[in-house]
Formats: structure tokens, C-alpha cells, sequence
């Protein structure tokens, strides 16, 4: 079935490094998806989203990476903070959002 | 950004009983949606919350089990029904303001623990 997956479950980088975290998805008729970030407690909140028809979305200090090709996402943070410490989510949106596994990224100092 | 309130925020309930979650969004959506996400791991769609009709469910899930209203375009609830402990998680509920792809906000999820 269609699923949405994540390479790596947990994450850690230094403060000030860059992080890049990555996922899967199955399903190639997607055509639109979403990086949420959920601190504990919380739930999801949206960071950056990128359709199919482009390879590159940038935001602030987020850069999101579409690879059609293998069916694959990332998500980079530039000079990662301790107050990305979270976890993140990828999330194909067609009529309804399917998440995927999730990562969690820890920031020291 | 929409504010989506959840209530209640947490509850901790006698297994067999049943507990209402309630959706409120400070504007009209188009959709909804309920989450559920156990701990440690990501969240599963439970079904879309249909305005004025049934509700649409994930495999796995069924209306006997999670009955849902949505009576409007701002509000909906979730039930839990005959509840066990394995029902124990946060529930999360989503609203979805154009359906051909935009962002969807949440709201702070309710931690329903059954004992």
C-alpha cells in the first residue's frame, strides 16, 4: 500500500551545523508534500511544503529537496538551534495527508 | 495562522466508557481530518470529518469504534468508544482550508489514557 517512510529515526547534530533529514515516499502520482515539525506536547506545525513540479523550495534557514526520480525528500536546516530540537515529519498531501515515520533531532551544544 | 482548540487536552478513562474529543477551528474549512498518534511514532489518519455526512474511514478503523460528527464547517468530534487500554494515545485533530493542496494546521491533540 502507499506509505511514507524516513531513513533515519534519530538525528544529531552540533549547534550551528546544518541538518538534513530525509524520507521516502511510494506513492508517484503525489504531487504535493509538507514538513511539519512537532515539539513535545505539541502538535505538528507546518514548516515548508514543495509540489511535484519543482526540485527546490527555500524558506528561512529551510531548504526542502524533491527527487522524483527515487521518490525522495529532505529537508535541510541551515545553523541548526537548539530550538529546532523536535521532531519532523514528512506528510504527502493528495486529498488527505499521509504521514511518514519521522525523525528526531537533537541539537547539542 | 488559524487557531484550532482542542478540548479536552487530556483525560484519563476507565476502560468500557466511551470519551468525546471536540474540534473547534476559528474559521470555515473545508476539511477535517482526525489523527491519531501513539507514543514514540507518527501519526495515522483515522478518517476525514464530512460536513453533514458520514464520516470517511482509513482502513482499520471503523464508525462503531470512532463515530464523528461534523455538524458545520468549523467543528467536529471524535468518540472513542468501549474504550481499552490499547486506545491510550494522543488524538489529533486537522483542519485543511483548500482542498487542492495547502497546509494543514492542528490542534494540541488530546492525551487520552485508559486504564
Amino acid at each position: 500500500g502507499e506509505s511514507v517512510g524516513l531513513h533515519l529515526p534519530t538525528l544529531s547534530v552540533q549547534e550551528g551545523d546544518n541538518s538534513i533529514i530525509n524520507c521516502a515516499y511510494s506513492n508517484s502520482a503525489s504531487d504535493y508534500f509538507i514538513w511539519y515539525k512537532q515539539e513535545s506536547g505539541k502538535g505538528p506545525q507546518f514548516i515548508i511544503d514543495i509540489r511535484s513540479n519543482m526540485d527546490k523550495r527555500q524558506g528561512q534557514r529551510v531548504t526542502v529537496l524533491l527527487n522524483k526520480t527515487v521518490k525522495h525528500l529532505s529537508l535541510q536546516i541551515a545553523a541548526t538551534q537548539p530550538g529546532d530540537s523536535a521532531v519532523y515529519f514528512c506528510a504527502e498531501n493528495t486529498d488527505k495527508l499521509i504521514f511518514g515515520t519521522g525523525t528526531r533531532l537533537q541539537v547539542f551544544p | 495562522s488559524a487557531v484550532i482548540s482542542q478540548k479536552p487536552s487530556r483525560d484519563i478513562c476507565q476502560r468500557g466508557t466511551s470519551l468525546t474529543i471536540q474540534c473547534q477551528v476559528d474559521s470555515q474549512v473545508t476539511m477535517m481530518f482526525w489523527y491519531r498518534q501513539q507514543p514514540g511514532q507518527s501519526l495515522t489518519l483515522i478518517a476525514t470529518a464530512n460536513q453533514g455526512s458520514e464520516a470517511t474511514y482509513e482502513s482499520g478503523f471503523v464508525i462503531d469504534k470512532f463515530p464523528i460528527s461534523r455538524p458545520n464547517l468549523t467543528f467536529s468530534t471524535l468518540t472513542v468508544s468501549n474504550m481499552s487500554p490499547e486506545d491510550s494515545s494522543i488524538y489529533l485533530c486537522s483542519a485543511l482550508w483548500r482542498k487542492e493542496g495547502t497546509e494543514a494546521f492542528f490542534g494540541q491533540g488530546t492525551r487520552l489514557t485508559v486504564v
